[in-house]
């Protein structure tokens, strides 16, 4: 069984720009939840998504959105990025929404803003 | 507001040794505890304990859940230079938010 694949794995850009980024889970999978990984704040929830619906949402700002697609598939987009947003971003996967189940992450894309 | 702290934050170890990583926990609503694997790549699952299992093994790790005191504990035993990485800890509330701790560096040298 494929793991989860995130796209693309490494992206360079400047401040001002935004970006995309892709999560792909395990076959079958239905939640998607992304996270923020920095040297400083270590791994922190961005939002959490199932069956197309945001069921949760971190402390982030606006600026940070997602969206989930029919086929699970899902994308996060942040807009007007900052110095800040450089970090490694990843995403988990799960069977169902709610828990406990276990999440399994994908290798994640790494973002640097210059 | 959710809170995992593990400790200690970094050890280092010989190889054969056994060593113990900590993890503590305030949770509302507690669903599960999770722990990781991570080396210079995304974390890889490891175990997850909930109120129906408290004690998980495999090979040579083992883990435990003490839902009275709120913690957990993470064993390794005769360690292995594979085993450095850094270990997470993380808990389940409500969803499938996961609260993760700092991590504890472990470096298993020969």
């Amino acid at each position: 069984k494929a793991g989860v694949t995130q796209t693309p794995r490494y992206l360079i850009k400047t401040r001002g720009q935004q970006v995309t980024l892709s999560c792909s889970p395990i076959s079958g999978h239905r939640s998607v939840s992304w996270y923020q990984q920095t040297p400083g704040q270590g791994l922190q929830f961005l939002f959490e998504y199932f069956s197309e619906t945001q069921r949760n949402k971190g402390n982030f700002p606006g600026r940070f959105s997602g969206r989930q697609f029919s086929n699970s598939r899902s994308e996060m987009n942040v807009s007007t990025l900052e110095l800040g947003d450089s970090a490694l971003y990843l995403c988990a996967s799960s069977f169902i929404a709610g828990g406990p189940n276990e999440q399994f992450f994908g290798p994640g894309t790494r973002l640097t803003v210059l | 507001e959710d809170k995992v702290v593990q400790s200690p934050l970094s050890l280092v170890v010989h190889e054969g040794d056994t060593v113990t990583l900590n993890c503590s926990y305030e949770v509302t609503n507690f669903r599960s505890l999770l722990w990781y694997k991570q080396e210079k790549k995304a974390p890889t699952f490891l175990f997850m304990l909930t109120s129906s299992g408290i004690e998980k093994k495999s090979g040579r790790l083992s883990s435990i859940l003490d839902k009275k005191e709120l913690f957990s504990i993470l064993n390794i035993t005769a360690t292995q230079t594979g085993d450095s990485a850094i270990y997470l800890c993380a808990v389940t509330g409500g969803g499938n938010k996961l609260t993760f701790g700092t991590g504890t560096q472990l470096k298993v040298e020969l």
